[in-house]
């Protein structure tokens, strides 16, 4: 199946940019990488996706490797409240519909 | 708006016992998914229905049974519970689009424990 590897966890200073590595050395041509973030006691909050081009939004910003085998998010200015596990998924397509395959996810933690 | 809700949002049962855990969404998704997440891990697809009236087994159906009467609610059932069952329940839902390419939005969970 797809899979993703992340590191465990990782930390930040507030204010500071965060840069959240994956690899994803099995993705298919028509895999599609999200991003999802979960706080505590919470459901998982999308947060980007893309295919092969950067992507950019509100909230973050993903850059995508050019053979697609990992990819980074990039959050540009951390803030206390984005202390969350960030999954980085391959969105693999089904018949109909698209099933998530998440992995562990890497918990930041952002330091004030 | 309120989006995915899932009810109730915390349940404990003794092995052997029946329940069902209830989806609702109000964004008029097409597609519904049920996940389940073990601690210290990611999420796991038990089943999913792409439309009132389908479904479909994911990566861990087994012990499970859906149901999809209508467009908006998504029941997910747990017919003679097992302790291996302990987990929390996500549910999901995603407009219809393009291949891969709508985010899915999720309820906040059921904790379901089973003694």
């Amino acid at each position: 199946d797809a899979k993703t590897t992340q590191p465990n966890s990782m930390e930040s200073n507030e204010e500071e940019p965060v840069h959240l590595p994956c690899n994803h050395s099995t993705i298919s041509g028509t895999d599609y990488i999200h991003w999802y973030r979960q706080l505590p006691s919470q459901g998982p909050e999308y947060v980007i996706h893309g295919l092969t081009s950067n992507v950019n939004n509100r909230m973050a910003s993903l850059a995508i490797a050019e053979d697609r085998k990992s990819s980074t998010l990039i959050l540009h200015r951390a803030t206390l409240r984005d202390a969350a596990v960030y999954y980085c998924i391959l969105s693999v397509f089904m018949e109909y519909g698209n099933k998530l395959v998440f992995g562990a996810g890497t918990i930041l933690r952002v330091k004030s | 708006n309120a989006g995915v809700t899932q009810t109730p949002k915390f349940r404990v049962l003794k092995t052997g016992q029946s329940m069902t855990l209830l989806c609702a969404q109000d964004m008029n998704h097409e597609y519904m998914y049920w996940y389940r997440q073990d601690p210290g891990m990611g999420l796991r697809l038990i089943h999913y229905s792409v439309g009132e009236g389908t479904t479909a087994k994911g990566e861990v159906p087994d012990g499970y049974n859906v149901s999809r009467l209508k467009k908006q609610n998504f029941l997910l059932g747990l017919e003679s519970a097992a302790p291996s069952q302990t987990s929390v329940y996500f549910c999901a839902s995603q407009n219809q689009g393009p291949i891969s390419n709508q985010p899915q939005h999720f309820g906040d969970g059921t904790r379901l424990s089973i003694l």
